[in-house]
């Protein structure tokens, strides 16, 4: 079974720094990878999507990276704000339509 | 709606009641994913559907968990005979067509067992 792992799972930084967030997984063979924010009592937001095939993908101030034959991904978030405070999840595919989700990297910014 | 919706938002049931809870995909979206989030931890795969089929159930916790989406749109997950272990937030998802495609992600359900 696929497992995610997600470190570190807090994290706390003062505005404006640019942080990185780590996933890895055990099971090379994903058909994708996708990165989302929760906030508390809401369901998942999607950030970026990334497939097998690719190596990185940008949207604005994020940047996601894999490298799927270490079984690796990171979430880089450039000039943070106290809006990117949030709970942050790896969830990996398999060829199945199986998620499997780490559990998560909780995001604090401080203003 | 523009996104996916779930009610009820929150349900309190005595231990022992039956629950349904139901998902309302985006228009249009072949697949639908069930998912249990328990408090802390990242949300667990319950079921996916393909249209009205149910192609995956595997991660069903027991025979006591249901879902149908007899439509190919709505779907309920039911829960008989519920459990305090069942406590957790019941998420549902869609996606379009494609299995490259982001799967989209309702508020969830918040259940609670007394």
């Amino acid at each position: 079974k696929q497992e995610v792992t997600q470190i570190p799972a807090a994290l706390s930084v003062p505005e404006g720094e640019n942080l990185v967030l780590n996933c890895s997984f055990t099971d090379s063979a994903i058909y994708n990878l996708q990165w989302f924010r929760q906030d508390p009592g809401k369901g998942l937001t999607s950030l970026l999507l990334i497939q097998s095939s690719q190596r990185e993908q940008t949207s604005g101030r994020l940047n996601a990276s894999l490298d799927k034959s270490s079984g690796r991904s990171t979430l880089y978030i450039a000039a943070s704000q106290p809006g990117d405070s949030a709970t942050y999840l790896c969830a990996v595919m398999n060829t199945g339509n199986q998620f499997y989700f780490g559990t998560g990297t909780s995001l604090t910014v401080i203003p | 709606g523009a996104g996916v919706s779930q009610s009820p938002r929150y349900k309190v049931a005595k231990r022992g009641q039956d629950v349904a809870l139901r998902c309302d995909p985006i228009s249009g979206h072949v697949s639908l994913f069930w998912y249990q989030q328990a408090l802390g931890q990242g949300p667990e795969f319950l079921t996916y559907f393909q249209n009205e089929a149910q192609l995956d159930k595997s991660g069903l916790p027991s025979d006591r968990f249901f879902a149908e989406r007899p439509e190919g749109s709505v779907s309920t997950l039911k829960i008989q005979r519920t459990q305090q272990e069942d406590s957790a937030v019941y998420l549902c998802a869609s996606r379009g067509g494609e299995s490259n495609q982001p799967q989209h992600f309702g508020d969830g359900t918040r259940l609670s067992i007394l």
